[in-house]
């Protein structure tokens, strides 16, 4: 089945810093989703994607579709204490204009040092 | 907008008993909704998606007769945990979308079930 390899497992960075996650999928989608999840909470949406190529920000986050369709990767600018929690990124292919299921990967573990 | 709403938020309840779960959306027409389940320190599993009117489809490996899914109306799926073990105790997720929008899937708050 569809799996999508998420790295790093987990950051720990200063705070101001730069991050950078990615994920890998062995088949493509078209539809490419970065979601931040606070402990007790549901996912929330960071960044949508939806074409190949496209890149897009959302304040200091910025995610890109990568061209094969089979990748994506998040920023996150001059980190701050509040960006701290569990990053995930998902994929979704659309099936004769039905949605399709949401692929999640494992997940990318934040910690930013004050 | 977009907005969803899950309750209870945490519930306990006895071994053998069931357990439902509610999973609205506020603001949107969500013409498929989606369940998941997530252990501690671990991703989100997909266990079914439901599309209003129609039986639900479970991904393999859950049990169906277990995990019962409703969903009735354009704005409400129920995900009842029938007899419920504490195996079952998780941290349950819905998501859900509007048919032909680009919105993202929208997240509810999630309900931790923890059964003694």
């Amino acid at each position: 089945g569809q799996q999508l390899n998420q790295s790093p497992q987990s950051m720990f960075i200063q705070e101001g810093e730069d991050v950078s996650m990615n994920c890998t999928s062995s088949s493509i989608f078209n539809t490419w989703l970065w979601y931040k999840q606070d402990p007790g909470e549901g996912p929330v949406l960071l960044i949508a994607l939806y074409k190949a190529g496209e890149l897009t920000s959302n304040g200091r986050l910025t995610a890109q579709f990568g061209i094969t369709r089979k990748d994506s990767f998040l920023n996150i600018s001059a980190s701050i204490p509040s960006d701290v929690g569990i990053y995930f990124c998902a994929g979704a292919t659309e099936i004769s204009g039905n949605t399709g299921k949401l692929i999640f990967g494992q997940g990318t573990t934040l910690q930013v040092k004050p | 907008g977009a907005v969803v709403s899950q309750h209870p938020s945490r519930v306990i309840c006895k071994s053998g008993t069931s357990v439902k779960i509610e999973c609205r959306s506020l603001d949107f027409q969500a013409t498929t909704m989606f369940w998941y389940r997530q252990f501690p320190k671990q991703s989100l599993m997909l266990m079914a998606t439901s599309n209003e009117g129609s039986k639900a489809t479970y991904e393999q490996g859950v049990e169906k007769d277990k995990f019962l899914i409703n969903h009735a109306s354009l704005t409400l799926s129920t995900l009842t945990v029938t007899s419920a073990h504490p195996e079952d105790s998780s941290f349950y997720i819905c998501s859900a979308r509007a048919k032909g929008t680009h919105y993202g899937y929208t997240f509810g708050s999630g309900t931790r079930l923890t059964v003694v």
